[in-house]
């Protein structure tokens, strides 16, 4: 595609559903991240993805957070049983493997989740 | 661990005025720095992209440069307009491939028309 895209671009939800948030990275683009971005601060890194391997998912905040890529494309992020502090804007970035190019990360509009 | 700080965390600016954005990183082992724009509700467009190689880079009215030595870059933008309005991020990455970017906290820009 021309962007990165991301699914729902809104999501509200009870505490305690699940949710699942979907990302569409640029054609050909092999590695994908996931942010996190709660209101009013900065970007907190979740996992990355090389192709279909998560090499760093450092990041993910506790076992309720899992995240998939499946075809070296799509990427979903999963939060299971959310807490009110799941609450925030999750983006999307892919680029090509650094030895491909720059290395130039490219954001999504990011899937804004409240949960209630 | 990487740390990088953005300074000042705002500011506000008549129309027409060059400014400069800071930002500081405590490893200076990266791989490359990106500057990105960030309107409010939206995602992250990329400004511009310094490789650890370079100096510099340059796009329209916007000029960042890289000092990978003393930890520092910064994004001047000259003859700001008020769709400039923003908030400026910087990121780097670490001298490894496909490694995370660490993000500042950002800097944001009013500028007043």
């Amino acid at each position: 595609g021309a962007g990165v895209s991301q699914s729902p671009s809104n999501k509200v939800t009870e505490k305690g559903k699940d949710v699942e948030l979907r990302c569409d990275p640029i054609s050909g683009h092999t590695a994908l991240y996931w942010y996190r971005q709660r209101l009013g601060q900065g970007l907190e890194f979740l996992i990355y993805f090389q192709g279909n391997s998560a090499p760093d998912k450092s990041g993910l905040p506790s076992d309720r957070f899992s995240a998939e890529r499946t075809g070296e494309s799509v990427s979903t992020l999963t939060i299971q049983r959310t807490q009110q502090e799941d609450s925030a804007v999750y983006l999307c970035a892919s680029s090509l493997v650094l030895l491909a190019g720059t290395g130039e990360l490219f954001f999504g509009e990011g899937s804004r989740l409240t949960v209630l | 661990k990487q740390e990088v700080t953005q300074i000042p965390a705002a500011l506000s600016v008549p129309e027409g005025e060059n400014l400069v954005l800071n930002c500081s990183f405590t490893d200076s082992a990266i791989y490359n720095l990106q500057w990105f724009r960030q309107d409010p509700g939206k995602g992250l467009t990329s400004l511009l992209l310094i490789q650890s190689s370079q100096r510099e880079q340059t796009s329209g009215r916007l000029n960042a440069s890289l000092d990978k030595s003393s930890g520092r870059s910064t994004l001047y933008i000259a003859a700001s307009q008020p769709g400039d309005s923003a908030t400026y991020l910087c990121a780097v990455r670490k001298e490894t491939s496909g490694s995370r970017l660490t993000f500042g906290e950002g800097t944001q820009l009013t500028v007043n028309p």
